[in-house]
């Protein structure tokens, strides 16, 4: 397996405000993924970040509300930005290890926004 | 597109009660199938997978089948422990390695002691 960490695990933002989420993973993966849970639902992905290029993002997931990066096969993160009372989620990273068909997920970063 | 399905919930049994949730699958395609389990207070974590048909997927005292026929992918357990209250998450890969999850809604088991 692969451990994952997120920073921060928690926080409570401003309507109109931005947060980064980061994702540090403890060995080099090619694909990094993010998903989005809004409470009491399930996992939507909102994009896949690929080191090297520019991130694909699922359909009612645009860059410019949450862009990407992905310097390093290790590291990713993940800005909400202008956010709403609406984006208030549960928002995850997942990693597959190479070839194994497994995806494991980081413990998650509970956002608030007011 | 592809999607997947699981039964309503909360479910609620006793000790040592057997278990079945439902789940099935639309997808071209093979695709692998997947729970994941997400304890009260914890991350997500996979519990077992199955990546072709008739592959059986068990971890835990967990067990499912992949059934292309029937396109279902049911999570059983013979005898449930207090300790197995979760959420529970059928969820599927359409291209295999690399590719990203559809999930299921979801669903709450809770077992009394």
């Amino acid at each position: 397996s692969a451990v994952i960490s997120q920073k921060p695990s928690r926080d409570i933002c401003q309507r109109g405000t931005s947060l980064t989420i980061q994702c540090q993973v403890d060995s080099q993966v090619t694909m990094m993924f993010w998903y989005r849970q809004q409470p009491g639902q399930s996992l939507t992905l909102i994009a896949t970040a690929n080191q090297g290029s520019e991130a694909t993002y699922e359909s009612g997931f645009v860059i410019d509300k949450f862009p990407i990066s992905r310097p390093n096969l290790t590291f990713s993160t993940l800005t909400v930005s202008n956010m709403s009372p609406e984006d208030s989620s549960i928002y995850l990273c997942s990693v597959e290890r190479t070839g194994s068909y497994e995806q494991y997920f980081g413990p998650g970063t509970r956002l608030t926004v007011t | 597109g592809n999607s997947v399905t699981q039964m309503e919930g909360p479910v609620t049994l006793s000790e040592e009660a057997f278990l079945t949730i439902n789940c099935t699958y639309t997808a071209t395609g093979y695709p692998s199938l997947f729970w994941y389990v997400q304890y009260p207070g914890e991350g997500l974590q996979l519990l077992l997978k199955a990546t072709k048909a008739d592959d059986k997927g068990s971890n835990k005292g967990f067990e499912a089948t992949y059934r292309k026929e029937t396109t279902s992918f049911h999570l059983e357990k013979g005898s449930v422990q207090v300790s197995d209250s979760a959420v529970y998450f059928c969820a599927l890969s359409a291209t295999g390695a690399n590719s990203k999850l559809t999930f299921g809604k979801g669903i709450t088991l809770s077992v009394r002691p």
